[in-house]
């Protein structure tokens, strides 16, 4: 069964300072789902990354994945409040694609 | 809004009310899908619907029905439901089921089970 872990699973950033929030999974995939979700709101997507060595960049966030290391991370350049929400990974498995998710990382960031 | 509405945004029901739930996108998907979030737990994936047929039921317990009457509508029916049942159920889509294809998520019907 595949498990998508993330952490920190609560982040509270000064802003300004720089992070990054994690996500393991424990089977082979090579496509990679960043969500963001603001409280009672539905969940925006912010990046798929499709390919081993991926990187992708809008704003002051950016994401990763390494494949061999089932390892994707989102860093968090110079925070600022507007980056406050919760952020989600999403992996996709199998031919039915199957999209699984983390649990979520809160990011709260204060002045 | 994401272009897939789901109504009502909010719904509190009794443990022997019947009720629904309504996704619509009409952004020429063909997959459709549901899922559950509970506090403090991953997004569970409950249903999978592509070109109207069901694809997918990840063990979901018979009080929750999925209707898929074309692939602009999808619902899910509820009876008799337990209090651990309250949660944000978020619907989503994508062009079809199949590897690219980004989903987009509706808003999410917040149900309280009383």
């Amino acid at each position: 069964e595949l498990k998508v872990e993330q952490n920190p699973l609560f982040l509270s950033m000064q802003e300004g300072k720089n992070y990054t929030i994690y996500c393991n999974y424990s089977t082979t995939s090579d496509r990679l789902y960043w969500y963001r979700q603001d409280p009672g709101k539905s969940l925006e997507s912010l990046f798929v990354l499709l390919s081993n060595g991926a990187v992708k960049q809008e704003g002051r966030l950016m994401a990763s994945l390494d494949t061999k290391a089932r390892l994707s991370t989102l860093h968090i350049t110079a925070a600022v409040h507007d980056l406050s929400a919760t952020y989600f990974c999403a992996v996709v498995t199998g031919t039915a694609s199957k999209l699984t998710f983390g649990t979520g990382t809160r990011l709260q960031v204060t002045l | 809004e994401t272009g897939v509405t789901q109504t009502p945004r909010h719904l509190v029901m009794g443990m022997t009310n019947k009720k629904s739930l309504k996704c619509e996108q009409h952004l020429g998907h063909n997959a459709m899908y549901w899922y559950k979030q509970s506090a403090k737990k991953p997004l569970e994936l409950m249903f999978v619907y592509n070109f109207k047929e069901q694809t997918e039921n990840n063990s979901v317990p018979s009080r929750f029905s999925p209707e898929c009457p074309n692939s602009s509508h999808l619902f899910l029916h509820l009876h008799t439901l337990q209090p651990e049942d309250s949660a944000l159920y978020l619907c989503a889509s994508s062009l079809r089921q199949g590897f690219g294809y980004g989903y987009t998520f509706g808003s999410g019907t917040r149900l309280t089970v009383v």
